[in-house]
């Protein structure tokens, strides 16, 4: 069984640039939800994906959005980065779109905005 | 608003005593909760949720509609379980979303 993987683990950009994040769900898993986990919180949740559908979103600006592909991988896209954007970013798998399942978390990417 | 809080950030006990980690939430409708535990080094995963009513690892917690409570107990703490603890709550409305409480930081002290 794969794991949930996410690429790349550590990412530096600057302020006003774009970035993808990359997350690869666990075998079987056709959803895939995103978390921003800020150093000394928990993960704040960005939206999930189910079958290339958004289909839940937080409260997060039109700025992150993201995509799922018919193999249930998923990017997050941040598009003009702020300084507060610098986190953890998760991803987590499920097999079932109504979140009450066991979530699969990857490892997560770094990103830091300078 | 719906709203995870947990009070500490850091709990020290020693190996041997009982733990209580607490977390209380703010949610007009039936909750769902969830403990997650992330151990040194390793990924974020579900420790327990409050529907299967189960005990993992020897933690238990129960869900207190009156107190809106969902604290996670062990009766005997091991080395083991040091790690970071998150409370998350299942929140439904045309969509399901989960809220993680900010967390507490266990550390059992031999």
């Amino acid at each position: 069984e794969t794991g949930v993987t996410q690429s790349p683990t550590h990412l530096i950009k600057t302020r006003g640039q774009q970035v993808t994040l990359r997350c690869s769900s666990q075998s079987g898993h056709n959803t895939v939800s995103w978390y921003q986990q800020a150093l000394g919180q928990g993960p704040q949740f960005i939206f999930q994906y189910y079958r290339e559908e958004e289909n839940g979103r937080g409260n997060f600006p039109p700025r992150f959005s993201g995509l799922q592909f018919p193999n249930y991988s998923s990017e997050l896209n941040v598009n003009a980065l702020e300084l507060d954007d610098s986190a953890l970013y998760l991803c987590a798998s499920s097999s079932n779109r109504a979140l009450n399942e066991k979530l699969f978390f990857g490892s997560g990417t770094q990103l830091s905005v300078l | 608003a719906q709203r995870v809080t947990q009070p500490e950030k850091l709990l020290s006990v020693f190996k041997g005593a009982p733990v209580e980690l607490k977390c209380n939430y703010s949610y007009s409708g039936s909750p769902e909760l969830f403990w997650y535990v992330q151990y040194s080094r390793q990924r974020l995963q579900l420790l327990l949720r409050h529907i299967s009513r189960e005990s993992i690892k020897g933690f238990t917690a129960d869900l207190n509609k009156g107190e809106t409570s969902f604290h996670l107990k062990k009766p005997f703490a091991q080395e083991e379980d040091s790690a970071m603890y998150y409370c998350a709550l299942l929140y439904r409305t045309s969509y399901d979303k989960v809220i993680f409480g900010p967390g507490t930081s266990l550390s059992v002290i031999p």
